[in-house]
């Protein structure tokens, strides 16, 4: 059984710039979640996808933007980059119905984004 | 608003020397409280998932309790290997999202 996997590890990006992260949930889970992690502190939820649909967001701008695809792999867009967007990214997958259940969350290994 | 709190912030034990991590919770209608592991620069590794006051699981020398207003980890004879950060989440309400404490950091010296 394989995994979460994100892409890339690290990134460094200039401030205004855009970027693209990836994720590919675990096999078998169809609900993506993404999390932003700043150094020192817990993961913050910033969206969460079902079924290719937004199923839930957290306290971010609209420049925070994702997509979920047919295989249930995920993509997280920030555009006009701030250098608070510094952290680690994160991407997490469950089974069932985005949300309602009390389903466990699994962590892939995370894509450290820094700003300049 | 949904509030957790993780103490200590930082844990330093000698090998053999247990103790125990809290985590207290302010929220309404709780789902589910869930514990991780992270190691530095790399994605949570789930621990356990709690659901009502007074269940308890446990795992090799990790057992985590739930009660009303908070859970606690107890960690029996640490290693050097169980040096980590540790999380607790809580999923509450009809939300999607897992709200984090900011974590206690665990040093074991051997």
């Amino acid at each position: 059984e394989t995994g979460v996997t994100q892409s890339p590890t690290h990134l460094i990006k200039t401030r205004g710039q855009q970027v693209t992260l990836r994720c590919s949930s675990q096999s078998g889970h169809n609900t993506v979640s993404w999390y932003q992690q700043a150094l020192g502190q817990g993961p913050q939820f910033i969206f969460q996808y079902y079924r290719e649909e937004e199923n839930g967001r957290g306290n971010f701008p609209p420049r925070f933007s994702g997509l979920q695809f047919p295989n249930y792999s995920s993509e997280l867009n920030v555009n006009a980059l701030e250098l608070d967007d510094s952290a680690l990214y994160l991407c997490a997958s469950s089974p069932g119905v985005g949300g309602f259940f009390q389903e466990t969350q699994y962590f892939g290994p995370g894509t450290r984004l820094l700003v300049l | 608003e949904d509030q957790v709190t993780q103490s200590p912030e930082a844990l330093r034990l000698q090998e053999g020397e247990s103790s125990s991590l809290n985590c207290s919770y302010t929220v309404s209608g709780l789902r589910g409280l869930f514990w991780y592991r992270q190691d530095p620069g790399k994605g949570p590794e789930f621990l356990f998932t709690l659901y009502s006051a007074g269940e308890e699981k446990e795992k090799e020398r990790l057992k985590a309790t739930l009660t009303k207003k908070e859970s606690f980890l107890h960690i029996t004879a640490p290693k050097p290997e169980d040096s980590a950060t540790y999380l607790c989440a809580v999923q509450a309400g009809s939300g999607y999202a897992l709200n984090f404490g900011k974590g206690t950091s665990l040093l074991v010296t051997p």
